[in-house]
């Protein structure tokens, strides 16, 4: 079965560096996302992207995020200038129409 | 704004025992979905089940079975013959229908431990 993927599997930074988080959705979904979740709460939308552009985002996702799409497989999140608050698990998901969303297992971003 | 609310923040149950998790929202719309999705320890999240709103008929995925209330905006979980690869943090998500790229809106989880 296809399946998202997402790299790397654990990130470490220092705070204040710029982060690029991976994703390659599954290949014929048209509809990409990010979640974040602090480690023992919920999940929290983060930002939606469609054709090219970003369709929706939270209150979370000021300008210190972006979003990328720069080839035809990857989905990118990125982080300018990380902060402490920043650490959390990162879920990327992806959808294609009337479907429900898959998620890769996640990259944990650790800000030191 | 829709909200979604887990009330049971753990439950146990023993193996090849049922569990019902429950799940309740609010929400003004009238075309949505409801899934619950499944996080092991390993923190994936896995869907595990989908319901339409407009579908009356409650949907089932093998052990895994929902109880959905429209009008009293119910969306319980029910787990059965429960195996310990069943022990899990259990989410309940809601989605608008208007959209194809509808964001998710989790609760706060369900922590499901399965004992021998």
């Amino acid at each position: 079965e296809p399946e998202v993927t997402q790299t790397p599997s654990h990130q470490v930074t220092q705070m204040g560096q710029e982060v690029i988080l991976r994703c390659v959705p599954i290949s014929n979904h048209l509809y990409f996302y990010w979640y974040r979740q602090i480690l023992g709460q919920k999940v929290e939308f983060l930002v939606s992207f469609y054709n090219n552009e970003i369709s929706e985002k939270s209150e979370i996702f000021d300008d210190q995020f972006s979003v990328e799409r720069p080839d035809g497989s990857n989905f990118t999140l990125k982080i300018r200038s990380t902060k402490l608050e920043d650490s959390a698990m990162y879920f990327c998901a992806s959808s294609g129409p009337d479907q429900p969303q898959h998620f890769g297992d996640g990259t944990r971003l650790s800000i030191l | 704004a829709q909200t979604v609310t887990q009330s049971q923040p753990e439950m146990s149950v023993q193996e090849a025992e049922t569990v019902t998790l429950s799940c309740t929202y609010d929400t003004s719309e009238n075309n949505y979905y409801l899934f619950w999705y499944k996080q092991p320890p390993s923190r994936q999240m896995i869907l595990v089940i989908r319901q339409e709103a407009y579908k009356q008929q409650n949907a089932t995925e093998n052990r895994f079975s929902v109880n959905f209330q429209k009008a009293a905006k119910s969306f319980s979980l029910k787990i059965s013959d429960s195996q310990l690869g069943d022990t899990a943090m259990y989410f309940c998500a809601f989605m608008i229908a208007t959209d194809s790229w509808g964001k998710l809106q989790f609760g706060a989880g369900t922590q499901v431990v399965v004992t021998p």
